[in-house]
């Protein structure tokens, strides 16, 4: 099974401030990878698929990239409505693996 | 818009057995594989079934594989999962979700709550 290490555990920032969650995968998946963000006592949505394509109706302050098996998922400008938590997904083979999850706070 | 709606979560004993239903509405269900993921409280998200477009080809993790069956309905555009001999870890939040192939999950739903305790 592919796994995916996810981190920060936990992040606080301030508003306006830039953010980055990285998910490391164990092998290559190319761009196999997807991130999601889960609002408080909401279901997760799709932020980011292909590594780095925005979603429909996704915010431009979202981004994502890649460097080799290292992905990254950017907030430019942290607003309050982005607080919740964000997972990875590798997308390239069965089983199909998230990351552990990183808690997004505004400080 | 695209709409998924899940129903069929409750209590239920380890060992016994339960349904879950979504029903989906918004796009061409046919033309979409379909999902289960699952998130046990206060934990993270795990995937537990998809299916293809005709229903003829299925997947699962080793954590449900032989006790879980996903199952469509392309005329009632609606998906199900059956699940055997519940246990206690199998306790989650089940969402459904629209499936981009065997890769991300597009579209979910609000979740259902299926809890195994005696």
């Amino acid at each position: 099974d592919i796994q995916m290490t996810q981190s920060p555990a936990s992040l606080s920032a301030s508003l306006e401030e830039i953010v980055t969650i990285t998910c490391q995968a164990s092998q290559d998946i190319g761009n196999w990878l997807a991130w999601y963000q889960q609002k408080p006592g909401k279901s997760p949505q799709l932020l980011i698929y292909g590594a780095t394509s925005l979603a429909d109706g996704v915010p431009s302050r979202f981004s994502g990239s890649r460097s080799g098996t290292q992905y990254s998922l950017k907030i430019s400008r942290l607003q309050v409505e982005d607080i919740g938590i964000y997972y990875c997904q590798q997308a390239s083979s069965a089983p199909l693996t998230f990351g552990s999850g990183t808690k997004l706070e505004i400080k | 818009e695209v709409q998924l709606v899940e129903s069929g979560g409750g209590l239920v004993q380890p060992g016994r057995s339960l349904k879950l239903s979504c029903a989906a509405s918004g796009f061409t269900f046919s033309n979409y594989y379909m999902a289960w993921v699952r998130q046990a409280p206060k934990k993270g998200l795990e995937w537990v079934a998809t299916i293809s477009t005709s229903g003829s080809r299925t997947y699962y993790p080793d954590s449900v594989k032989g006790r879980f069956t996903i199952s469509r309905d392309n005329a009632k555009s609606s998906l199900y999962l059956q699940m055997n001999s519940l246990k206690s870890e199998d306790t989650a939040t089940y969402y459904c979700a629209r499936q981009f192939s065997l890769h991300w999950f597009a579209y979910w739903g609000q979740g259902t709550l299926v809890t195994v305790s005696s």
